[in-house]
Formats: C-alpha cells, structure tokens, sequence
C-alpha cells in the first residue's frame, strides 16, 4: 500500500520564477492539505483540497496556488518565487474532508536563489 | 486562535531514562492533538493522537501522552529513551469544530537527543 508521494525531492529556484510541485496521496485518500515548514519552524497550512476544490486556506498569498486532479493528486504551485518560500513543502492525505488523521509524505525541499 | 506552544528547544537525556517533551496548546472548543516525529530531511510521521475517552494515549514505538484539559496540556512520554528516538518533534492541534476543522496547527518543534 503506497503511501503519500511527493516530487521532486529537491529543486533549486531564482526569484521570481515560478515552480510546481507534486503530491500523490495515500491509496483511499481522497482530501490533499499542503503545509510549507521553514527552517526551525513547525510546518504552516497553505490550503487544502477536496473533491477538486479549495477547502480551506492559510494565510499564504495568492502566489500559492493549487489544484486537485480527478485521481486525489494534487499540485502546489508558486509564483514570483521569494527568497523566504525557501522551505520544505509537505503534502498530507486523508480521508473525507473534516478527517483528522492526516498522513505526510516525504517532502520536497525547495531553494530560491 | 489555535496555537501549539513547545517551550522547549531542545530535551537532552541518557539512554535508558525516561523522557518527556512539553506542550501546551489553545484552540477554540475540544482538542484533537497530535505528535509527530521527524527524522533529518524526511517528512512527519505519526505517533499518537487524542480525540476523546482515556487521557492517557499510548503509541508508536513506547510513546504515550497524557492529555491534562486544565492545564492545556499534551505531554509527550517514554519511560525509558533509546539512541534511536533523537529526531526532531512536533505537537500539534485541530479544533473539533468551525472552518477550520482538519487543519493542523503545529508547533516549533522540539529537539531529543538521546546520548549513549
């Protein structure tokens, strides 16, 4: 049973372009919530997604954007790239959309140049 | 506002004893609470959770925790530490209830190092 997968496992951006990444959720899961965990901080909810739309959001600005696919997959994605989106990007899975056993996977480390 | 308070940076203990790694949190009706451990550039795994019933929640590993409504308080505890349970951890909340349920709120994270 494949759990929550992530890619790429690492990137290197400049500012002000723009990147995507990519999520996969755990079999059976069909909620995605993306979580952005700076350097020496907790992870921080950007929004979350279910039946292909956004649920909720975070206090991120309009430069995250996401989208959920037909599959549950979900990609997160980031305009006019800062210094300070540095960070590790997580996505967790569950199932339904008020669940509260979330699932990570492993991440993908981004760095803005 | 939901919130997670880890007031410490960093636990220090000897193999062998045991630990425990504070928290506190504030949310708007009942709690869920979570811990999460995080090993170096891997993602947040799971260990244990509180939705309701016994305040005492034994998890992965030789973990328990003990819910304490009072004190706002979500202790995480092992009665005898191991080399292998340095890793980084991380307390977390969600409310019950209003539009911000399923969403986690975490806190900074606390640092265990276990020494031979």
């Amino acid at each position: 049973d494949a759990g929550v997968t992530q890619s790429p496992t690492h990137l290197i951006k400049t500012r002000g372009q723009q990147v995507t990444l990519r999520c996969s959720p755990k079999s059976g899961h069909d909620t995605v919530s993306w979580y952005q965990q700076a350097l020496g901080q907790g992870p921080q909810f950007i929004f979350q997604y279910y039946e292909e739309e956004e649920r909720q959001r975070g206090n991120f600005p309009d430069r995250f954007s996401g989208h959920q696919f037909p599959n549950y997959s979900s990609e997160l994605n980031v305009n006019a790239l800062l210094l300070g989106d540095s960070a590790l990007y997580l996505c967790a899975s569950s199932l339904g959309l008020f669940a509260y056993e979330q699932y990570f996977g492993p991440g993908t480390r981004l760095t803005v140049t | 506002a939901q919130s997670v308070a880890q007031p410490e940076d960093q636990v220090n203990v000897a193999e062998g004893n045991p630990l425990t790694v504070k928290c506190t949190y504030s949310v708007s009706g009942n709690p869920y609470l979570f811990w999460y451990v995080q090993y170096p550039n891997r993602g947040l795994q799971f260990l244990l959770k509180y939705i309701t019933g016994d305040n005492l929640v034994k998890g992965s590993y030789g973990f328990e925790a003990e819910f304490n409504k009072s004190q706002t308080s979500f202790h995480l505890k092992k009665p005898s530490a191991l080399v292998s349970d340095s890793a980084l951890y991380f307390c977390a909340v969600s409310p019950d209830r209003g539009s911000t349920l399923g969403r986690l709120y975490f806190g900074r994270g606390t640092q265990l190092t276990v020494w031979p």
